[in-house]
C-alpha cells in the first residue's frame, strides 16, 4: 500500500498569507497520479488539483500543485476566507488503486 | 452538469446488510469508473471500490470479502452493499464519479452529498 504522510498536520494562517501543504509517498506515485481535495465541514471533498500540477475546471488560479515521485506541494498564493478547511492529498495506481493522506487543517490564525 | 444523487439506510445493527445507492445525472455514465468512499466521523477518506459501465470490479483489499457493487445501466445507478457490518463501519459514504479525461481513471472529479450510516445495537 502507497502510503501518503500530509504535513503539517494543522496549518494557521492569516488570510492574505501564502499556505504551503506537504504530501509525501512512501514509494513513487505512478505517473504522478496524485490529487488534492479541499473539504469543508459537512460537505463532500471538492477537487483541486489532478495529476500533480493540473488545475481541475473552476478552480482559482491562487492554487497550484507541484511535485513528482514521492514529495507533492499543495500551494495557496494568498488566502481567501474561503480557503480555510481540510486538504487531502490522493494517489492512484497503488494497491488498493486509491489511497488519502490524513489531511492538513488550515486555520485562521 | 453532472450530479450525483445517493440513498439508503442510515441507521443499521451489527450484523446487518449496508446497501446503498447512487444515480447520475447530467452526464454520461458509459466510459467511466465510478466508486464508493467512505469517511468516519471526524477521520479521513477511505476508498472501498469502483465498477464501470461494464460491471468491472475493484476493490480494496481490505474490505474485499464483505463488499459486493453492482451497476445498472437502464438507470444510470451504481449499488453498493457491505455485509456484517461493524461499529468500525460507522461513517459518511460517498459515490464519486471517477476522472477519466486523458484515458486512465486516477482521481474523483464529481461527489454525491454523502450519507451516514451508523452501525449501533
Amino acid at each position: 500500500e502507497i502510503v501518503l504522510t500530509q504535513s503539517p498536520g494543522t496549518l494557521s494562517l492569516s488570510p492574505g498569507e501564502r499556505a504551503t501543504l506537504s504530501c509525501r509517498a512512501s514509494q513513487s506515485v505512478s505517473s504522478n497520479y496524485l490529487a488534492w481535495y479541499q473539504q469543508k465541514a459537512g460537505q463532500a471533498p471538492r477537487l483541486l488539483i489532478y495529476s500533480a500540477s493540473s488545475r481541475a475546471s473552476g478552480i482559482p488560479g491562487r492554487f497550484s500543485g507541484s511535485g513528482s515521485g514521492t514529495d507533492f506541494t499543495l500551494t495557496i498564493s494568498r488566502l481567501e476566507p474561503e480557503d480555510f478547511a481540510v486538504y487531502y492529498c490522493q494517489q492512484y495506481g497503488g494497491s488498493p488503486l486509491y489511497t488519502f493522506g490524513q489531511g492538513t487543517k488550515l486555520e485562521i490564525k | 452538469q453532472v450530479q450525483l444523487q445517493q440513498w439508503g439506510a442510515g441507521l443499521l445493527k451489527p450484523s446487518e446488510t449496508l446497501s446503498l445507492t447512487c444515480a447520475v445525472y447530467g452526464g454520461s455514465f458509459n466510459g467511466y469508473y465510478w466508486s464508493w468512499i467512505r469517511q468516519p466521523p471526524g477521520k479521513g477518506l477511505e476508498w472501498i471500490g469502483e465498477i464501470n459501465d461494464s460491471g468491472s470490479t475493484n476493490y480494496n483489499p481490505s474490505l474485499k470479502s464483505r463488499v459486493t457493487m453492482s451497476v445498472d445501466t437502464s438507470k444510470n445507478q451504481f449499488s453498493l452493499k457491505l455485509n456484517s457490518v461493524t461499529a468500525a463501519d460507522t461513517a459518511v459514504y460517498y459515490c464519486a464519479r471517477e476522472d477519466c479525461s486523458d484515458g486512465t481513471c486516477h482521481d474523483f472529479d464529481y461527489w454525491g452529498q454523502g450519507t451516514l450510516v451508523t452501525v449501533s445495537s
